[in-house]
């Protein structure tokens, strides 16, 4: 079966531009969330969506957003994008709305601001 | 609130050697904790996963970890390096009844031939 996936896998912008990054979870996945990794840290939470509601927020600003399909794959959108933004982005899927349920990660995506 | 502190930024052991990553948490609920391993370029995978159930849990690779409630803590251990773990490990804490994951700054560890 395959994985979570993510694309692109690579990604350039420039400061003030905008961004969408893809997440295609494991077939059967309904919760996606998505983390920021700031090169040299742990992930930090952004957002989670179940059955294509936002079910948590982390302190992110406004400029970050995201939404969920029907078909349960999501998107994280940046705009106004910072130097600071630059990061791997994961995204990760869990079968249910089961916070026992482990969470299985995608490559990521990186992203350079220049 | 809850958070993880990881003890070691780097740790290097040679092959064949035992592995020990230190991990201590902060929750004000009963927690769930996990390990991830993250190599170079790849994310992650989940190592092992304590949810109020047995105290030593044992993941995949022959990592384990000892859930030690009165210490706080949830080191990772291997009785015997292999090359193959050469990687980053990440402590993560999961508050009951959340879906967000709290991560440690990660360890790398270093396995010398």
């Amino acid at each position: 079966d395959a994985g979570v996936t993510q694309s692109p896998t690579h990604l350039i912008k420039t400061r003030g531009q905008h961004v969408t990054l893809r997440c295609s979870p494991i077939s059967g996945h309904k919760s996606v969330s998505w983390y920021q990794q700031v090169l040299g840290q742990g992930p930090q939470f952004i957002f989670q969506y179940y059955e294509k509601e936002e079910r948590g927020r982390g302190n992110f600003p406004d400029r970050f957003s995201a939404r969920q399909f029907p078909n349960y794959s999501s998107e994280l959108n940046v705009n106004a994008l910072l130097l600071g933004d630059s990061a791997l982005y994961l995204c990760a899927s869990s079968p249910v709305r089961d916070p026992n349920q482990p969470q299985h990660f995608g490559d990521g995506t990186r992203l350079s601001i220049l | 609130a809850q958070s993880v502190t990881q003890l070691d930024s780097h740790v290097s052991v040679s092959e064949g050697t035992p592995v020990l990553l230190r991990c201590n948490y902060s929750s004000s609920y009963s927690p769930s904790l996990f390990w991830y391993v993250q190599h170079p370029n790849k994310g992650l995978q989940l190592l092992l996963k304590y949810t109020s159930a047995a105290t030593l849990v044992k993941g995949i690779n022959g990592f384990e970890a000892e859930f030690k409630k009165s210490e706080t803590s949830f080191h990772l251990t291997k009785p015997s390096a292999h090359m193959s773990d050469a990687a980053e490990y990440f402590c993560v804490v999961r508050r009951a009844g959340s879906y967000q994951l709290t991560f440690g700054k990660g360890t790398k560890l270093s396995v010398i031939p």
